[in-house]
C-alpha cells in the first residue's frame, strides 16, 4: 500500500493564482483531512469529509474548497492565492471516525508570492 | 472550545536520559487525546491515544504517556531517549463525541532535541 500519498511535494504561487494540491488513499478510508502547517502554530483544519460527497468545514476553511467525488481523492483548490496561505499542507485519513488513528501523507509546501 | 498547550517549544535530552514532554488541555469533558511525532520533512506519525480506561498508555517507539484529570494534563515519557527520537511532537485533543464535529485541536508543538 502507497498509504496517503500528496502531489506536488512543492509548489510556487503568485498572488491571484489558482491551484489544486492532490491527496489521494488506498486504505480505503472514510474520513479525509487537510491541514496547514504553520511555524509556531501546530496544524490546524481546513476541512474535512466523512465519506464520498460529504465534505464539511474546519478551523480555518476561507479561501479553500474541497470536494469529495471519491473515496480514495480528496483535492484541495485554492480559488485565489494569497501571501497568508503560504503553509505546509498535509492530508490525513482515518477509518472509522476523526478521533481514530490518522495516516498522515508527506506534505506539500506552498510558497505564495 | 478545546485547546492544548505544550509549555516547550523546545527541550535537549542526552541520549540513553529519561524524557517527559508536557501537555495540558482544555475541555468541558473527558476528551480524547493523542501525542504525534513528526521527523523532519515528514508527516505526522501517531504514538499513542487515550479515549478511556486506565490512564496510563502506552504508545509505539517505547513511549508512555499518563492522563491526570485533576491537573488537565497528558505527559509523554520515555525512560531512555534514542538519537532516532529527534522530532517534533505534538499533542491532540479531540472532543468527546460520537460524531467528527470539529476535528482534533494541535498543540503547538515541542522539539526534542537529543545530545550524543
Amino acid at each position: 500500500n502507497a498509504g496517503v500519498t500528496q502531489t506536488p511535494k512543492f509548489q510556487v504561487l503568485k498572488t491571484g493564482q489558482s491551484m489544486t494540491l492532490q491527496c489521494a488513499q488506498d486504505m480505503n478510508h472514510e474520513y479525509m483531512s487537510w491541514y496547514r502547517q504553520d511555524p509556531g502554530m501546530g496544524l490546524r483544519l481546513i476541512h474535512y469529509s466523512v465519506g464520498a460527497g460529504i465534505t464539511d468545514q474546519g478551523e480555518v476553511p476561507n479561501g479553500y474548497n474541497v470536494s469529495r467525488s471519491t473515496t480514495e481523492d480528496f483535492p484541495l483548490r485554492l480559488l485565489s492565492a494569497a501571501p497568508s496561505q503560504t503553509s505546509v499542507y498535509f492530508c490525513a485519513s482515518s477509518h472509522g471516525g476523526l478521533y481514530n488513528e490518522q495516516f498522515f501523507g508527506p506534505g506539500t509546501r506552498l510558497t505564495v508570492l | 472550545a478545546q485547546s492544548v498547550t505544550q509549555p516547550d517549544i523546545h527541550i535537549t535530552v542526552s541520549e540513553g536520559a529519561s524524557l517527559e514532554l508536557r501537555c495540558n488541555y482544555s475541555y468541558g469533558a473527558t476528551p480524547y487525546l493523542f501525542w504525534y511525532v513528526q521527523s523532519p520533512g515528514q508527516g505526522l506519525q501517531l504514538l499513542l491515544k487515550y479515549f478511556s480506561g486506565d490512564t496510563l498508555v502506552q504508545g509505539i517507539k517505547g513511549f508512555e504517556a499518563e492522563f491526570k484529570r485533576s491537573q488537565s494534563s497528558f505527559n509523554l515519557r520515555k525512560p531512555s531517549v534514542h538519537w532516532s527520537d529527534a522530532a517534533e511532537y505534538f499533542c491532540a485533543v479531540g472532543p468527546n463525541s460520537g460524531g467528527g464535529a470539529d476535528g482534533l485541536t494541535f498543540g503547538k508543538g515541542t522539539h526534542l532535541i537529543i545530545q550524543p
